[in-house]
């Protein structure tokens, strides 16, 4: 049974810093990896789809990496804003519909 | 439509009562998925909707949860004799199916349940 893990559970970082939130799952046997911002209230937002023989994708100042061997993804934010401030999951897809991590709750100090 | 639909945004009722959660997936999307989200908690996959395949019903919670897709398109989600811990978010998700597996998951804003 795949198991997805975030670390970290939360995070706090000063306008403008570049962070990274890491997203690591038990079985390698993925077909893609999804990373979602999900506001207070609202529904999840899709970030960015890695397929299984992708390393990375990029999307403005967003680039995810996948290592299926070692089971983990990254999510990098560049020059972090406000307005970045949600929470973050990572869902893998498998031979079971996507599995989440609990995710990452991150504030961007101003 | 232009993205997931998911109705009512907000359903408040007493324990005992059945529930119905509808969701409208994106036109053409052939897999819709049901998830929950509880206070704190990380989402909890439900059901599974693939074209014409059976559904995976692997994680519905017990038998008062079922769901149905007609016509390959809109989906209603059922709670029978609602309990306090059925309250949470049901989100729902759609995606083009394509081969090695699906496409990019969009989600509707959810149905908040709140039983009393």
């Amino acid at each position: 049974k795949q198991e997805v893990t975030q670390i970290p559970a939360a995070l706090s970082v000063p306008e403008g810093e570049n962070l990274v939130l890491n997203c690591s799952f038990t079985d390698s046997a993925i077909y893609n990896l999804q990373w979602f911002r999900q506001d207070p209230g609202k529904g999840l937002t899709s970030l960015l789809l890695i397929q299984s023989s992708q390393r990375e994708q990029t999307s403005g100042r967003l680039n995810a990496s996948l290592d299926k061997s070692s089971g983990r993804s990254t999510l990098y934010i560049a020059a972090s804003q406000p307005g970045d401030s949600a929470t973050y999951l990572c869902g893998s897809l498998g031979n079971t519909p996507l599995v989440f991590g609990k995710g990452t709750r991150l504030s961007v100090i101003a | 439509g232009a993205g997931v639909s998911q109705s009512p945004s907000n359903k408040v009722t007493e324990k005992g009562k059945d529930v119905e959660l509808r969701c409208d997936p994106i036109s053409g999307h052939t897999a819709l998925y049901w998830y929950r989200q509880s206070l704190g908690q990380g989402l909890e996959f439900l059901i599974y909707f693939q074209g014409n395949s059976a559904p995976d019903k692997s994680g519905l919670p017990s038998d008062r949860f079922s769901a149905e897709r007609t016509g390959g398109s809109v989906s209603t989600l059922t709670i029978q004799r609602t309990q306090q811990e059925d309250s949470a978010v049901y989100l729902c998700a759609s995606s083009f199916l394509r081969s090695g597996g699906t496409g990019e998951l969009f989600f509707g804003e959810g149905s908040r349940l709140t039983v009393l």
